[in-house]
């Protein structure tokens, strides 16, 4: 499996635009990018996922630069709501799925 | 999607017992997952449950310390034996969806070993 590095702590205010950069640089060819969000006391939850390109649903937008080597979750316009962990997965389609430290997101109002 | 429910969803110990946890979804699935959360920490697979076989644990995991029954397609147990405090974890439960990559997770399972 890919090893990923994310940072591990990010702040935001309320409105604006967070962008998670996740570092993978040795993606295999048939890997996807996929996120997952956790809200304290939860389990986690899929968000995106991606594996070129530009992928946007109603939650989040994902970046993925052509060499594949990190890829970029972004939120649009936060709110209080969103503070949470963001996880970045590299994977095959395997059902093991291996989180890494995780991104801890706060928001402040 | 699935909504999964688990019991019980926290629980205080003494060393040395046992706690079963259950897992339960509202359609059937091949594929169940437990999952641990240690304090603070990322999630760690312990283990894939398909019903009508045998669990498969993951390094570090093992069947005595962690059976595992898969009765049906919408159920499943985990339990933990002989506690130790360093136990003490969130317990999750997870189901495959047919997507890349994707799982449904439960709400968990804190546990607290004294």
């Amino acid at each position: 499996l890919a090893k990923t590095t994310q940072p591990i702590s990010m702040d935001s205010y309320e409105g604006q635009e967070v962008n998670i950069t996740c570092s993978h640089n040795n993606i295999a060819t048939n890997d996807y990018i996929t996120w997952y969000q956790q809200f304290p006391s939860q389990g986690p939850r899929f968000i995106i996922q991606g594996y070129k390109t530009k992928v946007t649903n109603e939650v989040a937008s994902l970046f993925i630069p052509a060499d594949r080597k990190s890829s970029t979750l972004s939120l649009p316009r936060v709110s209080l709501s969103d503070t949470a962990v963001y996880y970045c997965l590299v994977a095959l389609n395997d059902y093991k799925l291996s989180f890494g430290a995780g991104t801890t997101v706060t928001v402040r109002a | 999607s699935a909504v999964i429910s688990q019991k019980p969803s926290r629980d205080i110990c003494q060393r040395g017992t046992s706690l079963t946890i259950q897992c339960q979804v509202d359609s059937q699935v091949t594929m169940m997952f437990w999952y641990r959360q240690q304090p603070g920490q990322s999630l760690t697979l312990i283990a894939t449950a398909n019903q009508g076989s045998e669990a498969t644990y993951e390094s570090g995991f093992v069947i005595d310390k962690f059976p595992i029954s898969r009765p049906n397609l919408t159920f499943s147990t985990l339990t933990v034996s002989n506690m130790s405090p360093e136990d003490s974890s969130i317990y999750l439960c997870s189901v495959e969806t047919g997507g890349i990559n994707e799982q449904f997770f439960g709400p968990g399972t804190r546990l607290t070993v004294l």
